[in-house]
């Protein structure tokens, strides 16, 4: 398979843990988004990568998350010390170059208890 | 800021009939526009693009979509409507000369094709 890939692709995790998920990009993609999505909203931009760098994070992003993207290839999302509020789809995309358009994976469902 | 707006929350269409599911734009220079469909527990895929060129663009599974600049519009269209079309689509636009890199999306139109 040849596509973005995302692990896991359940979380469960108690309030206050911290949470890490993959996404391992299609291989020759140099351009990496993270996105959430809640139930009946669309995608919405937490950050994105070009190579190595992080080039553009939302404002809505909380200091609770981070993203790395340490070699240009995979990234990780980190969210410490969850909320119940960050339940959600979290999708990892990539792209080769703006106009392509992004491919996404299967998304890692992310439900804080 | 860039934003785009589906007016639909959900289209109901009869299988073989024409679908159409709408979207609208705005942005400060020339976007680059696309269409993306949701299944269950699934991300989204990607239909078809619009970047420049010819107004009608074709993608995948028959379907097309319209731009139309005067109106800002980038409309899903297929002209016979399938049982499995039944799913969320997601209009999405990029700007081309801001700076920004993200792609904006709608809140989607959920599509219901009756046998």
């Amino acid at each position: 398979d040849t596509g973005v890939s995302q692990n896991p692709r359940h979380k469960i995790t108690k309030r206050g843990q911290n949470v890490t998920f993959r996404c391992d990009p299609i291989s020759e993609h140099n351009r990496l988004y993270w996105y959430r999505q809640t139930l009946g909203q669309g995608p919405e931009f937490l950050t994105y990568f070009q190579n190595e760098a992080q080039l553009e994070k939302s404002r809505l992003l909380s200091d609770r998350f981070s993203a790395e993207r340490p070699k240009g290839s995979f990234s990780t999302l980190e969210i410490q010390r969850t909320e119940q509020g960050d339940s959600a789809m979290y999708l990892c995309a990539s792209s080769i170059s703006p106009g392509d358009g992004a491919f996404f994976g299967q998304g890692t469902r992310l439900t804080v208890v | 800021a860039q934003s785009v707006a589906q007016p639909e929350d959900q289209v109901n269409v009869a299988e073989g009939n024409p679908l159409t599911v709408k979207c609208t734009y705005s942005v400060s220079g020339n976007p680059y526009l696309f269409w993306y469909v949701q299944y269950p527990n699934r991300g989204l895929q990607f239909l078809l693009k619009y970047i420049t060129g010819d107004n009608l663009v074709k993608g995948s599974y028959g379907f097309e979509a319209e731009f139309n600049k005067s109106q800002t519009s980038f409309h899903l269209k297929k002209p016979s409507a399938l049982v499995s079309d039944s799913a969320l689509y997601f209009c999405a636009v990029r700007e081309t000369t801001s700076g920004t890199y993200k792609y904006i999306f709608g809140t989607g139109t959920r599509l219901k094709v009756l046998a």
